[in-house]
């Protein structure tokens, strides 16, 4: 079956322009995470949705950043105004959600590099 | 909130040997302690996860321990074979369905 699908799969940005992010969960998937993952770095936590709420967005670095969820299904994280430091790999993830085993399944990530 | 940290942050050995990475975890309360296995350019995946009521767990070449007490836990692969290597993420969680606080990644060499 299809698994999580996220585009672009690499996007080269000017500083200063925004950029959209695109993740489509399996279906299924109530749950759906975002993480970026700086060179040679962990996977840091931005935001986390059930449905189309968003209980913990505690990871967004800021204002700059902003995801939605629509549907229940398809989310997009936006950076406005990139900076260089905004260059990672940023990944999806979703899962059943609550009351089951909290398998995340990634996506392979959407490149991002701001120049 | 909750910090996890893991040792080393690369691990060299010859096929056949056996390969341990540490974790460790800070919020008292996390009770679910997944494995993730990242492969050059894809998504980490799932290999194999503890939850906080079992001490230890094994999957063919793979087990994993948790010490509750001292807030640990490690992975252990044996047997290597050069397809294990990869990076290797250790995370934790505190409530179910709730996000994942993850290590900064063991790089994993199997030398042949």
């Amino acid at each position: 079956g299809a698994g999580v699908s996220q585009s672009p799969s690499n996007k080269v940005t000017e500083k200063g322009k925004d950029v959209e992010l695109r993740c489509d969960p399996i279906s299924g998937h109530t749950a759906l995470y975002w993480y970026r993952q700086s060179l040679g770095q962990g996977l840091e936590f931005l935001i986390y949705f059930q449905g189309n709420s968003a209980p913990d967005k505690s990871g967004l670095p800021s204002d700059r950043f902003s995801a939605e969820r629509t549907g229940g299904s398809v989310s997009t994280l936006t950076i406005q105004r990139t900076q260089q430091e905004d260059s990672a790999v940023y990944l999806c993830a979703s899962s059943l959600g609550s009351g089951n085993t909290g398998e995340l399944f990634f996506g392979e990530g959407s490149r991002l590099t701001v120049l | 909130g909750e910090n996890v940290e893991q040792h080393p942050s690369t691990l060299s050995v010859q096929e056949g040997d056996s390969a341990v990475i540490k974790c460790t975890y800070s919020d008292s309360a996390s009770n679910y302690f997944p494995w993730y296995k990242q492969e050059l350019g894809k998504g980490p995946q799932l290999i194999i996860d503890i939850r906080s009521n079992v001490g230890e767990k094994k999957d063919q070449r793979i087990a994993v321990t948790l010490n509750k007490t001292a807030k640990h836990f490690s992975l252990h692969i044996t047997e290597t074979q050069p397809e294990d290597s990869a990076v290797y993420f250790c995370a934790a969680r505190a409530n179910q369905g709730g996000k994942l606080i993850f290590g900064q990644g063991t790089e994993l060499s199997v030398k042949p």
